[in-house]
């Protein structure tokens, strides 16, 4: 049920920079905010950003959002350990809350 | 501290229902939104729907019409789902997660419930 497109997975050693894409469509990335969210294995997902750049209190500015368009994407700079995880990308659709297929981040 | 804490984990036949609750604690109840989300296991992530915890007003996601329910009781701060007719790919751990507006972003989840459909 997923329409929004992520990579499967991205892979980086300890304090690199790792970009994930979500790419949708004018009903929802092009007209409504994304929000990203980490879940970490086993656990509950977290929001990460909101409104296409905004970080939550408590989240490292490591983390940042970007918009363009129909496509969006999650930048992970200074690659830590701790950073491995799934994340995905959300939207709204005409009152329907769309996710991404999820990016699985390997820190090598 | 905001908490959402779901009930435990089911195992339910096919054709029965299972129902779920979240309670939530360390704001006001009815001052956000609550949305329930889904996932298979090793899947992604999957909205079901939104409750107005003021009004009981609920909007399903249609895949889910006609067979999720969601229902709150102030009085407890606590918010149900039931899903019946279960099938075995409604296999998936269940979670709830509060909305501080409408149709926003989703600023606390519930550590999720299991439901198992299994013959």
């Amino acid at each position: 049920q997923s329409v929004l497109t992520q990579p499967p997975s991205a892979s980086g050693t300890p304090g690199q920079r790792v970009t994930i894409s979500c790419s949708g469509s004018s009903s929802n990335i092009g007209n409504n905010s994304v929000y990203w969210y980490q879940q970490l294995p086993g656990t509950a997902p977290k929001l990460l950003i909101y409104r296409n750049n905004q970080r939550p209190s408590g989240v490292p500015d490591r983390f940042s959002g970007s918009k363009s368009g129909t496509s969006a994407s999650l930048a992970i700079s200074g690659l830590r350990s701790e950073d491995e995880a799934d994340y995905y990308c959300a939207a709204w659709d005409d009152s329907l809350k769309v996710f991404g297929t999820g990016t699985k981040v390997t820190v090598l | 501290q905001v908490q959402l804490v779901q009930s435990a984990a089911e195992v339910k036949k096919p054709g029965a229902s299972v129902k779920v609750s979240c309670k939530a604690s360390g704001y006001t109840f009815t001052s956000y939104y609550m949305h329930w989300v889904r996932q298979a296991l090793g899947q992604g992530l999957e909205w079901m729907g939104i409750i107005n915890p003021t009004s009981g007003i609920t909007t399903y996601a249609q895949n889910f019409q006609g067979r999720v329910t969601m229902t709150r009781d102030t009085s407890t701060s606590t918010v149900y789902m039931e899903v019946s007719s279960l099938r075995f790919e409604d296999t998936a751990v269940y979670y709830c997660a509060r909305d501080p507006a409408l149709y926003t972003w989703f600023d606390a989840w519930g550590q999720g419930t299991l439901v198992t459909v299994s013959s």
